[in-house]
C-alpha cells in the first residue's frame, strides 16, 4: 500500500473550516484514499474515503487532486468536539474481498479551538 | 452503521497472569478481525490478522504464543495475552469487515486500556 505523509499537528478556530493535507505521490491506480479519526482513548472512526472523485457525506467532504497524488479532508464548520488524530490511509479496496487490514500513519492532531 | 463491541474496556491484571479480550460484531457477520495495539502518544500498530475458522495470521515482530488469537464464529474474536507484564500495558483495539457490500470500511471497537502491574 501507498505511503501518506500528514501534518503533525494543526489548529483550527471553532466554527471554521478544517482542511486537512494527505500527500499520496506513490498511489496505484487501484488504491483508495480513506480517512479515519481517534478521539483520544477511543477506537478509530470511519468519516469517508475515495478513488478519483471528490466525496461528500455527513461528516466531510474529500477533495482528491486530479493526478491523485494529494487529497484534502474538509470539516466545514469545525466543532470543539472534532478534536481528534485524523488518518490518510491509502490501500486497494474494497474491504470485503481484499482482506482489509489498514495500516496507520502518525495522522494529523487536530485541535479545535474556541 | 455496523456496530463492533469490545470487552472488558479497562483491565487490571498482575504481573505473569493472563488477560482474555473480546471482540464481537454485533449486527453484521465478520470473517475477518484485526487486532491493533497503541502506546501512549503513538499510532496503531497492526498486531494480527483473526480468521474465522483458522490460524491468525501476526505481524512481523509479534510474538503468537504471547498473544493467542482466537476466532471461533462470525462474531467474536479473542485476543489473550499470556503471562503479561508490565511492558504489555497498552491500549488494545480491534476492528471487523463484514460480508455485506455496504461495508467498505472498517468497523472499529471502544479499544481495551491493559495495564499491568
Amino acid at each position: 500500500d501507498a505511503k501518506t505523509t500528514q501534518p503533525t499537528s494543526m489548529d483550527c478556530a471553532e466554527g471554521r473550516a478544517a482542511n486537512l493535507p494527505c500527500n499520496h505521490s506513490t498511489i496505484s491506480g487501484n488504491e483508495y484514499v480513506y480517512w479515519y479519526r481517534q478521539i483520544h482513548s477511543q477506537g478509530p472512526q470511519y468519516i469517508i474515503h475515495g478513488l478519483k472523485n471528490n466525496e461528500t457525506n455527513e461528516m466531510a467532504s474529500l477533495i482528491i487532486t486530479e493526478d491523485r497524488k494529494s487529497s484534502t479532508l474538509i470539516l466545514p464548520h469545525a466543532t470543539l468536539r472534532d478534536t481528534a488524530v485524523y488518518y490518510c490511509i491509502v490501500r486497494v479496496g474494497p474491504f470485503y474481498n481484499q482482506g482489509g487490514k489498514l495500516i496507520f500513519g502518525q495522522g494529523t492532531e487536530l485541535s479545535v479551538k474556541p | 452503521g455496523a456496530v463492533v463491541s469490545q470487552h472488558p474496556s479497562r483491565v487490571i491484571c498482575k504481573s505473569g497472569t493472563s488477560v482474555k479480550i473480546e471482540c464481537r460484531s454485533l449486527d453484521f457477520q465478520a470473517t475477518t478481525m484485526f487486532w491493533y495495539r497503541q502506546f501512549p502518544k503513538q499510532s496503531l500498530m497492526l498486531m494480527a490478522t483473526s480468521n474465522e475458522g483458522s490460524k491468525a495470521t501476526y505481524e512481523q515482530g509479534v510474538e503468537k504464543d504471547k498473544f493467542l488469537i482466537n476466532h471461533a464464529s462470525l462474531t467474536l474474536s479473542t485476543l489473550t495475552v499470556t503471562s503479561a507484564h508490565p511492558e504489555d500495558s497498552s491500549f488494545y483495539i480491534c476492528s471487523a469487515n463484514g460480508f455485506s457490500q455496504a461495508n467498505t470500511e472498517a468497523f472499529f471497537g471502544q479499544g481495551t486500556r491493559l495495564t499491568v502491574v
